[in-house]
C-alpha cells in the first residue's frame, strides 16, 4: 500500500468554475477526512466519513461545498463556483478507527 | 471549543542545538495529543503521540510529555540535524476518537 493518494497535486481554476479533487484513503481504513490548510496556518477541519457516512461537517464547509465518499472507499470534494478565498492546500487523511490520522500530499487549489 | 496554541517561528538552529518548541492546548474533555512533521515537498507525519497524562511520546530522538497540570505538550530535542528543518504540528484529538486540531505551525531551520 502506497498510503493515501489525492489527484490532482494542482489545481487551477477561473473563479465561477466547479472543482472536484479525489482522495484514495489507505485500504481498510474506516474513516477518511478532509481538511483545508492555508499558508501559515495549520490544516482546519472540513468534515470526515466513517465507511461511507458522512458523521461530521465543519461550519467552514459552505453550501458550495459537497463530498462523497460512495462504497466506503475512494471520496470526493467537489466546490462549486469556485472564489478566491477558495485557494488553499486541501488535504485528506484517513485512519482506523480511533487511530491517529495518515495525510496525503493534497491538493494546492488556486482560484485566479 | 479545543484550541491549540504553539509558539511562532521561525525558529532557527545551527546543528547540534537543542531544539524546543512549546505548544499548550485547551480541551473539554481528555484528549490525545499529537506532534505532527511536514517536510518540504511532503505531506503531514506523525511525528509521536501521547494518550493520557504523564505519558510522554518519541520517535527519531524527539519526545514530548502530557503535562495535564500546564495542559502542555511541548516538543524537544536534544541535538538537531539538517534534516530536521520542517514544519511542525501540535494537534489534540478528544478521546483520539474526533478529527484533529491543529495548531498554527512552527517552521524549524537548522543550518549546518
Amino acid at each position: 500500500d502506497t498510503g493515501v493518494s489525492q489527484d490532482p497535486r494542482h489545481k487551477i481554476t477561473k473563479r465561477g468554475q466547479n472543482v472536484t479533487f479525489r482522495c484514495d484513503p489507505i485500504s481498510e481504513h474506516n474513516r477518511l477526512y478532509w481538511y483545508r490548510q492555508t499558508l501559515g496556518q495549520g490544516p482546519e477541519f472540513l468534515t470526515y466519513f466513517q465507511n461511507e457516512a458522512q458523521l461530521e461537517k465543519s461550519r467552514l464547509l459552505s453550501d458550495r461545498f459537497s463530498a462523497e465518499r460512495p462504497k466506503g472507499s475512494f471520496s470526493t470534494l467537489e466546490i462549486q463556483r469556485t472564489e478566491q478565498g477558495d485557494s488553499a492546500m486541501y488535504l485528506c487523511a484517513s485512519s482506523p478507527d480511533r487511530e491517529e490520522a495518515f495525510f496525503g500530499q493534497g491538493t494546492r487549489l488556486t482560484v485566479v | 471549543g479545543d484550541s491549540v496554541t504553539q509558539m511562532e517561528g521561525p525558529v532557527t538552529l545551527s546543528e547540534e542545538a537543542f531544539l524546543t518548541i512549546n505548544c499548550t492546548y485547551t480541551a473539554t474533555g481528555y484528549p490525545s495529543l499529537f506532534w505532527y512533521v511536514q517536510y518540504p515537498g511532503e505531506g503531514l507525519q506523525l511525528l509521536l503521540k501521547a494518550t493520557k497524562a504523564d505519558d510522554k511520546g518519541s520517535n527519531k530522538g524527539f519526545e514530548a510529555t502530557y503535562r495535564k497540570e500546564t495542559t502542555s505538550f511541548h516538543l524537544e530535542k536534544g541535538s538537531v540535524q539538517v534534516s530536521d528543518s520542517a514544519v511542525y504540528f501540535c494537534a489534540l484529538s478528544e478521546a483520539g476518537n474526533t478529527p484533529l486540531v491543529f495548531g498554527k505551525g512552527t517552521r524549524l531551520s537548522v543550518i549546518a
